[in-house]
């Protein structure tokens, strides 16, 4: 069984750029979560995919996008990027009616 | 909104002592889930540990073991036996029925000093 895993691991943008991180589910899994954790804090909910749907979002500007594809793989967009959106994207996956949610290893975003 | 609080930014511990980590929540749902997630430095967060609310008996898994308090919604960790391997950071965190988006608290860094 394949676990939760994101891709690229690092990442490097300037302000004003755009930027597109990747993560595959955890093999079964629908529902894919994208959090977004600052350093020295705990994560913050981005939004929620399940089945292709967005299901729910979190206190992020629409400049933060995402999609989720039919094998349930999941991309989250950021536009126009700022200095503040540098942090550790983490992505979790879960079977939709089930509670455990299971990370991958993240991505490290730096803005410049 | 729910909120969750976690008073301790930074706890050590003696190998093969115990610790207990705090956390705090706030909520009006009657039924949730409460998890302890542990984030070492290579990144992935780990579930630890999880609790439903309707269940009265606290969670246990090795050498992790919880103290659920639901009138005074307080949700402690305690480390048993202490491991090197235990060093990371300790997130407490709170879900409503359903799936729906975990709610962190800001952490717990725990060092364990041989």
């Amino acid at each position: 069984e394949t676990g939760v895993t994101q891709s690229p691991t690092h990442l490097i943008k300037t302000r004003g750029q755009q930027v597109t991180l990747r993560c595959s589910s955890q093999s079964g899994h629908n529902t894919v979560s994208w959090y977004q954790q600052a350093l020295g804090q705990g994560p913050q909910f981005i939004f929620q995919y399940y089945r292709e749907e967005e299901n729910g979002r979190g206190n992020f500007p629409p400049r933060f996008s995402g999609l989720q594809f039919p094998n349930y793989s999941s991309e989250l967009n950021v536009n126009a990027l700022e200095l503040d959106d540098s942090a550790l994207y983490l992505c979790a996956s879960s079977l939709a009616r089930d509670y455990e949610q299971y990370f991958g290893p993240g991505t490290r975003l730096t803005v410049t | 909104a729910q909120t969750v609080t976690q008073s301790q930014p930074e706890m050590s511990v003696q190998e093969a002592e115990t610790v207990t980590l705090s956390c705090t929540y706030d909520t009006s749902e009657n039924n949730y889930y409460l998890f302890w997630y542990k984030q070492p430095p290579s990144r992935q967060m780990i579930l630890v540990i999880r609790q439903e609310a309707y269940k009265q008996q606290n969670a246990t898994e090795n050498r992790f073991s919880v103290n659920f308090q639901k009138a005074a919604k307080s949700f402690s960790l305690k480390i048993s036996d202490s491991q090197l391997g235990d060093t990371a950071m300790y997130f407490c965190a709170f879900m409503k029925l359903g799936n729906t988006p975990l709610v962190f608290g800001k952490g717990t860094r725990l060092s364990v000093i041989a």
